[in-house]
């Protein structure tokens, strides 16, 4: 059974570029969330997407942007990159209706760099 | 609002002698509470979860943490470190207020084992 699996895993763009992170959740579940954890701090919330939508979302400007898909993987995109955006991007899969206490799992991470 | 507080940004011990890890969090509802490891390279793997169940709470290679509402505190614990432990160790809220589940993290305490 795969997990939660992200690509690509390491990325290199240049400021004012845009770029789009690739998730596939776990099988079975139907919830993909988005972290960023910036080096040396904890993962910060960017938007949570069931059934295709956007359906909450963290303290990131518009430039941070999503997508799901029918078949529950989920794209991350961002534009007009800034050097601040260089981080570990995170995926993580749950199973919605299942309440308090859902287990996230989490992918290995997209680790994007901004020169 | 829901928020974690880790105490400690690095804890360093002994091989065979005990871990603690501190936690504090705020949540305006009844929260769900994770401690979360991460291996350099590698993804968040949870260790163990709190749902409004028993208050002692046992998880994966030997670590428990206990819920203390009165004390807002969810300390991670083991009677005696290992070598593998090393690692980051992120404390987790959960409120699901509006029906969702999202995860608010630690700044994380690096966790340092030297023989």
């Amino acid at each position: 059974d795969a997990g939660v699996t992200q690509s690509p895993t390491h990325l290199i763009k240049t400021r004012g570029q845009q770029v789009t992170l690739r998730c596939s959740p776990k099988s079975g579940h139907d919830t993909v969330s988005w972290y960023q954890q910036a080096l040396g701090q904890g993962p910060q919330f960017i938007f949570q997407y069931y059934e295709e939508e956007e359906r909450q979302r963290g303290n990131f400007p518009d430039r941070f942007s999503g997508h799901q898909f029918p078949n529950y993987s989920s794209e991350l995109n961002v534009n007009a990159l800034l050097l601040g955006d260089s981080a570990l991007y995170l995926c993580a899969s749950s199973l919605v209706g299942t309440g308090l206490g859902t287990e996230a799992f989490f992918g290995q991470g997209t680790r994007l760099t901004v020169v | 609002a829901q928020s974690v507080t880790q105490l400690d940004s690095h804890v360093s011990v002994s091989e065979g002698t005990p871990v603690l890890l501190r936690c504090n969090y705020s949540s305006s509802y009844s929260p769900s509470l994770f401690w979360y490891v991460q291996h350099p390279n590698k993804g968040l793997q949870l260790l163990l979860k709190y749902t409004s169940a028993a208050t002692l709470v046992k998880g994966i290679n030997g670590f428990e943490a206990e819920f203390k509402k009165s004390e807002t505190s969810f300390h991670l614990t083991k009677p005696s470190a290992h070598m593998s432990d090393a690692a980051e160790y992120f404390c987790v809220v959960s409120d699901a207020s509006e029906g969702y589940s999202t995860l608010t993290f630690g700044k994380g305490t690096m966790l340092l084992v030297s023989p």
